[in-house]
């Protein structure tokens, strides 16, 4: 089966621009997550969803950032206005309903400067 | 929130010696994973441990779900280059349908010929 696929690989831009990611689960997997990777850390999660419903976004700063859904596949996560801060790899994971099975993207790495 | 302490932070081996890391939290998972991660790429998991005192093996690796479910280990033995990474820890929590994974820091592995 395809994997989990990102776009883009690798973006750099200057604080206060906007940006936008994006993730394709696997098929058929109901979870979707978001996680943020600073260099040297473990990932932390940012959102999860539940088809198109938002089951957890307890650590998502929604000040600048956001994360959207819509027809319960494939999903974006947006950053407005962009930090420093922010530089870090984003991560989509998605698992089936029934499954703790996780399976990880490539993962999109952000720079800020 | 939920913390996990992973150790150690990094290590340097020679081929074909064995590797231990461990895992320990405060909190009480119902389960433990283990994933590696390569430059450039999202996490992979290796192992899945889902009951407490469970000890399951993958090949070369070994990991053990402790007694009282906050805390892991993962040994390695024999080790080859391509084990060189990022080794990671992860407790899961939550109902089915609303899981979420809580990484540790991770432990980098360098392997000298």
């Amino acid at each position: 089966e395809a994997g989990v696929a990102q776009s883009p690989r690798y973006k750099i831009i200057e604080k206060r621009q906007s940006v936008a990611f994006w993730c394709n689960p696997i098929s058929g997997h109901a979870t979707l997550y978001w996680y943020q990777q600073i260099l040297g850390q473990g990932p932390k999660l940012l959102i999860q969803f539940q088809n198109n419903g938002v089951v957890d976004d307890s650590q998502l700063p929604k000040d600048r950032f956001s994360a959207e859904r819509l027809k319960g596949v494939d999903s974006t996560l947006k950053i407005q206005p962009a930090k420093l801060e922010d530089s870090a790899v984003y991560l989509c994971a998605s698992s089936p309903w029934d499954n703790y099975g996780y399976t990880f993207g490539s993962g999109t790495r952000l720079t800020v400067v | 929130g939920q913390q996990l302490n992973q150790s150690p932070q990094s290590m340097f081996i020679q081929e074909g010696e064995d590797v231990s890391m461990n895992c320990t939290s405060s909190s009480i998972f119902n389960t433990w994973l283990w994933y590696k991660q390569d430059p450039g790429e999202g996490p992979v998991l290796l192992i899945a441990l889902y009951k407490a005192g469970e000890l399951t093996s993958n090949g070369r690796l070994t990991a053990q779900f402790g007694i009282t479910r906050k805390d892991s280990f993962l040994n390695i033995s024999a080790s080859i280059p391509s084990d060189v990474g990022i080794y990671f820890c992860a407790g899961q929590l939550g109902i089915q349908g609303a899981q979420k994974l809580v990484f540790g820091q991770g432990t980098r592995l360098t392997i000298n010929p």
